[in-house]
Parts: structure tokens; sequence; C-alpha cells
């Protein structure tokens, strides 16, 4: 039971915009910054989206995080195949901390 | 280019101590705090804890009475020791470097990941 709730899975066509939301509470999301990590297959997680909505260099812009009281989103435009990955968010957690993750996403690009 | 690799036993007995060791290239240990993540096969990451380059440490409340952490600069690696594993402690170790004194700008550069199984 992760204390962050992502939807277990998400799906799109290419081109499209889909997104990923991330729940949390008032002891995580509600006073922290949100962070997004993107997993392809037998790979390492992959840092998205720090603070909130910043991105690191490299990452496109086709990527975006957003955050409101104590939820976030993770979106993503112009769908491509190479997205089709695990997403999770992540953020610190004053009760259960230092740090918690979402359970994550498992996003399909039909 | 900053890398990290993870090394260290591939299986351990239940009740022993895994041990495993992140060796950093490419960058300094200095400002930065040096994390340890797992993630049991097909199931999601949790973060174990992490040291900064002061040797400061903070774990997860749910293993801090068996994880210890530590760093040695002169070598370039962190390690992490966990101790009295079940075959829950099965799982890919990855370490992973957090930039920022307060860790706010997310973790950066991750190790390749090290599967640890427990088992007899």
């Amino acid at each position: 039971q992760s204390v962050l709730t992502q939807p277990p899975s998400a799906s799109g066509t290419p081109g499209q915009r889909v997104t990923i939301s991330c729940s949390g509470s008032s002891s995580n999301i509600g006073i922290n910054y949100v962070y997004w990590y993107q997993q392809l297959p037998g790979t390492a997680p992959k840092l998205l989206i720090y603070r909130n909505n910043q991105r690191p260099s490299g990452v496109p812009d086709r990527f975006s995080g957003s955050k409101s009281g104590t939820s976030a989103s993770l979106a993503i435009s112009g769908l491509r195949s190479e997205d089709e990955a695990d997403y999770y968010c992540a953020s610190r957690d004053d009760m259960s901390g230092p740090w918690v993750f979402g359970g994550g996403t498992k996003l399909t690009v039909l | 280019q900053v890398q990290l690799q993870e090394s260290g036993p591939g299986l351990v007995k239940p009740s022993e101590t895994l041990s495993l060791t992140c060796t950093l290239s490419g960058a300094s240990f200095s400002t930065y705090h040096w994390s340890w993540i797992r993630q049991p096969p097909g199931k999601g990451l949790e973060w174990i804890g992490y040291i900064f380059y002061t040797g400061s440490t903070t774990y997860n409340p749910s293993l801090k009475s068996r994880v210890t952490i530590s760093v040695d600069t002169s070598k370039n690696q962190f390690s992490l020791n966990l101790m009295s594993v079940t075959a829950a402690d099965t799982a890919v170790y990855y370490c992973a470097r957090m930039p920022g004194v307060y860790g706010d700008y997310g973790l950066d550069y991750w190790g390749q990941g090290s599967l640890v199984t427990v088992s007899s």
C-alpha cells in the first residue's frame, strides 16, 4: 500500500495527450515538491520532473508536471511508442518519510 | 560523466546481512545526498535511505532498525547494510545521487541496479 496513489495503468494512441495522476495528503504533496520518474522495461528509473514542474536537461518538453493541493499530474503530449514505460511519482513525507513513491502507473501506447 | 555502479553478492541467506557497495565515478561526494532505493520483482520503488556527504544519514522508518548506510570518500564509495533479511527483502537495489542540501532536485543519476535474492 503506497503512501502516494497512482492509477495502475494508463493508455493512449500515438500523438495523443495522456495524464497520470498522483494523489497524496497534507503530509507529503500538500507541503512538499513532487517528482516524476520514468522506468523503461529492464532499466533504472530516470528523472523526468523535479520540483513539481521542472524538467532536467535533455527531457523533452512533451513531458510536463503540475501540482494542486494534495494531488499532482504528469502530462505527456504527442505520445510516442518509446514512452511506453512505468511512471512513478515521489515526494517527501513529513510523517512516513523521508521520501515516498507512488505505486507506479504502467503506460501502454496502443 | 557521472556513473554509479552497485556491487555485492547476488544471493544472501535468510537472517544474514545484505551488503552492497555503490562506486561513484565522474563526480565528487560533496554537496550531494547518496541514496539507496529498492524494487521487488514486478513491484514498485521503495526508498531505503540516504547519506549526506558529511555522513549524516536518514532512513525509511520501516527499515530503520535494520539499515546502515555509510560512505568512504577515499574510495569514492558508499555502502548499504541490511540486517536480518527475509525473502521480502529480495529486490533490485539501486544507488542514486540526489543534488542539493535539501535534496530538492530529485534523484538525477542512478546505478543500473543489483538483484539480490534472499534464499537458503
